[in-house]
């Protein structure tokens, strides 16, 4: 079965704290996977797209990896703060099929 | 305005109601995709249509779900008879085309539906 799971659930950091969050999933087979943040009653925000044949993508303070042999993705954010608060959401497209397959995300909770 | 668009944003039903979602998606995207999110949940996926093609319904939980996109703009999720389990935020997606490069999916910000 394909599964996308994220590690922690939940995680606490004080601000300014460079922090790093789990993605895996158990089929390599995947077209590509993207990480988005929602915010609490709000839809979802994309924030990278790693496209298979990539390895990472960066945007600003947030960096995306992409192993598919070991079947993991982290997102790392350097140098956090309050406003990072949010869930973040794994969600794989495999190559069978069309849609995105969700991780139940990671809560992230920056204290100032 | 340049996003997905969801309305209601909120929409309260009793058992046995029927209500339908819209989902105005960015213009000129091909695809369009439903999801359903429960609480502390991850979105599922429910329907994917391409203009106007339904090529996927297979997460549709019951006959009592339709969804449509008649003119490969617009599309509505209609519940039939809703049920308590039926109450989650519904999710609206689009991107460009359905494969290729420019396949990164755009949210709404989806649509809270609570049946009592």
């Amino acid at each position: 079965k394909q599964e996308v799971t994220q590690i922690p659930a939940a995680l606490s950091v004080p601000e300014g704290e460079n922090l790093v969050l789990n993605c895996s999933f158990t089929d390599s087979a995947i077209y590509n996977l993207q990480w988005f943040r929602q915010d609490p009653g709000k839809g979802l925000t994309s924030l990278l797209l790693i496209q298979s044949s990539q390895r990472e993508q960066t945007s600003g303070r947030l960096n995306a990896s992409l192993d598919k042999s070991s079947g993991r993705s982290t997102l790392y954010i350097a140098a956090s703060q309050p406003g990072d608060s949010a869930t973040y959401l794994c969600a794989v497209k495999w190559d069978s099929g069309y849609a995105l397959n969700f991780g139940k995300g990671t809560s992230l909770l920056v204290t100032p | 305005g340049a996003g997905v668009s969801q309305s209601p944003r909120y929409k309260v039903a009793k058992r046995g109601q029927d209500v339908a979602l819209r989902c105005d998606p960015i213009s000129g995207h091909v695809s369009l995709f439903w999801y359903q999110q429960a609480l502390g949940q991850g979105p599922e996926f429910l329907t994917y249509f391409q203009n106007e093609a339904q090529l996927d319904k297979s997460g549709l939980p019951s006959d009592r779900f339709f969804a449509e996109r008649p003119e490969g703009s617009v599309s509505t999720l209609k519940i039939q008879r809703t049920q308590q389990e039926d109450s989650a935020v519904y999710l609206c997606a689009s991107s460009l085309v359905g494969s290729g490069t420019y396949n990164e999916q755009f949210f709404g910000p989806g649509t809270r539906l609570t049946v009592l």
